[in-house]
């Protein structure tokens, strides 16, 4: 199986001020057919994951345009370029490259 | 309105037996892929089922692998999750899945399982 190694954020993020999370493959997610299908996903307390990003950088529709991803091959990244107190919560990466699909064991985000 | 609805979840003792049920609306519930995706208590998501959009392909997590079994009705628009021999560490919450593009871009809001004596 693909393991997917997220890294914590280190203190808490004050209002307005920027977060980036990384996520480590244990293997090339580059599919056989070009594309690499790493997405994030965020939960909030009680409730499900919410989809922000497929295929590295693509945004879902609704997702504000202050949440990037970017990376490739097995590094990558989620940054929000300025955190709302409303992106509380926690952050998965997700590989769907090869079954069986596995998630990174998420990264907390906190408000200061 | 575009939704996933899960159903079945509850207490069983190890060993028993549970089936969930997962209604879907507002899309084409035949051009999808669909997933079952658990989160036990405080922890982090592990996908535990897929099967492709007529049935024919099924893939299991080897935590569930012989025990759990998927399957769909794209008439009835329903995914279900046939789960025998119960363990304690099948206690989570399970969620359906939609996916799309390489992604999970639908989620139900979940149904808890408990296995405990």
């Amino acid at each position: 199986d693909i393991v997917m190694t997220q890294t914590q954020l280190s203190s808490p993020v004050s209002l307005g001020q920027p977060a980036s999370i990384s996520c480590r493959s244990s293997q090339s997610l580059v599919h056989s057919d070009g594309n690499t299908y790493l997405s994030w996903l965020h939960q909030r307390p009680g409730q499900p994951p919410r989809p922000l990003i497929y295929k590295i950088f693509n945004r879902f529709s609704g997702v504000p345009d202050r949440f990037s991803g970017s990376g490739a091959g097995t590094d990558f990244t989620l940054k929000i370029s300025g955190v709302e107190a409303e992106d509380v919560g926690v952050y998965y990466c997700v590989q769907a490259t090869q079954f069986p699909f596995t998630f990174g064991q998420g990264t907390k985000l906190e408000i200061k | 309105e575009v939704q996933l609805v899960e159903s079945g979840g509850g207490l069983v003792q190890p060993g028993g037996s549970l089936r969930l049920s997962c209604a879907a609306s507002g899309f084409t519930f035949s051009s999808h892929w669909m997933y079952w995706v658990r989160q036990a208590p405080g922890k982090g998501l592990v996908c535990v089922s897929r099967i492709e959009t007529d049935g024919s392909t099924t893939n299991y997590a080897d935590s569930v692998m012989g025990r759990f079994t998927i399957s769909r009705d794209n008439v009835k628009n329903t995914l279900h999750l046939q789960m025998n021999s119960l363990r304690v560490e099948d206690t989570a919450v399970y969620y359906c899945v939609r996916g799309w593009s390489g992604a999970f871009n639908l989620w139900g809001q979940g149904t808890m399982v408990t296995v405990s004596s």
